[in-house]
């Protein structure tokens, strides 16, 4: 069974920096493209950032572009997100969610995670 | 970047009766190469992630019932659900995985009349 497991969130001040993590089982993230997607408490979904399996180039929205970075682990099958210079706009429920396009970062998202709770408040 | 434009924002529908959610994207998400819309659409329910619904703008998911369907090309998308039940209350999403950033519509929360 494909299961994805997100950690790392927390409560943060303001331009403080959190590294997400996304444990996936049942399948290889280094043959998926994965996703963070993060939707603001009571507000709608937001794509953040993808990277595509193999050797494929990361992928970010403008709003978190030279802060967030993406990246993964294929020995420990994790996808990870650094996020630094945080601000109070950032704060949201972070998923992790797999491409279904084999390793193409362009793709439908499924499944996704249950998501981390990242807060950024003085 | 495209931008993805739902309407309506909300709507009411009876159990037993059709409900249709409208998607538009500010450019084409049509790929001429293989002629395949990259188009998706997602359920979220409270408290839950998001599942997928469609991909390929009418491609319905893995285990999704019969009454969800997908429509249209380009610019223009439906969501269709034929019967609603009550399990359908939820928020839905489109979302086009065409070319970064890979934008969601702002949602449309569906409610029993």
């Amino acid at each position: 069974e494909v299961q994805l497991v997100e950690s790392g969130g927390g409560l943060v001040q303001p331009g403080g920096s959190l590294r997400l993590s996304c444990a996936a089982s049942g399948f290889s993230v280094n043959d998926y493209g994965m996703a963070w997607v993060r939707q603001a408490p009571g507000k709608g979904l937001e794509w953040v950032s993808s990277i595509s399996g193999r050797n494929g180039g990361p992928h970010y929205a403008d709003s978190v572009k030279g802060r967030f970075t993406i990246s993964r682990d294929n020995s420990k099958n994790t996808v990870f997100l650094q996020i630094n210079s945080l601000r109070a706009d950032d704060t949201a429920l972070y998923y992790c969610a797999k491409g279904d396009r084999g390793d193409y970062a362009n793709s439908w998202l499924d499944p996704w995670g249950q998501g981390t709770l990242v807060t950024v408040s003085s | 970047d495209i931008v993805m434009t739902q309407s309506p924002d909300s709507l009411a529908v009876s159990l037993g009766e059709r409900a249709t959610i409208n998607c538009k994207s500010s450019q084409s998400v049509l790929y001429s190469s293989n002629n395949k819309n990259y188009l998706a659409w997602y359920q979220q329910k409270p408290g839950q992630p998001p599942k997928l619904l469609i991909y390929w703008a009418s491609t319905r998911g893995s285990g999704v019932p019969d009454r969800f369907s997908g429509s249209g090309s380009g610019t223009e998308f439906t969501l269709t659900i034929s019967s609603l039940q009550p399990e359908d209350v939820a928020f839905y999403y489109c979302h086009h995985y065409y070319d970064p950033p890979y934008t969601f519509g702002q949602g449309t929360k569906l409610d029993i009349k």
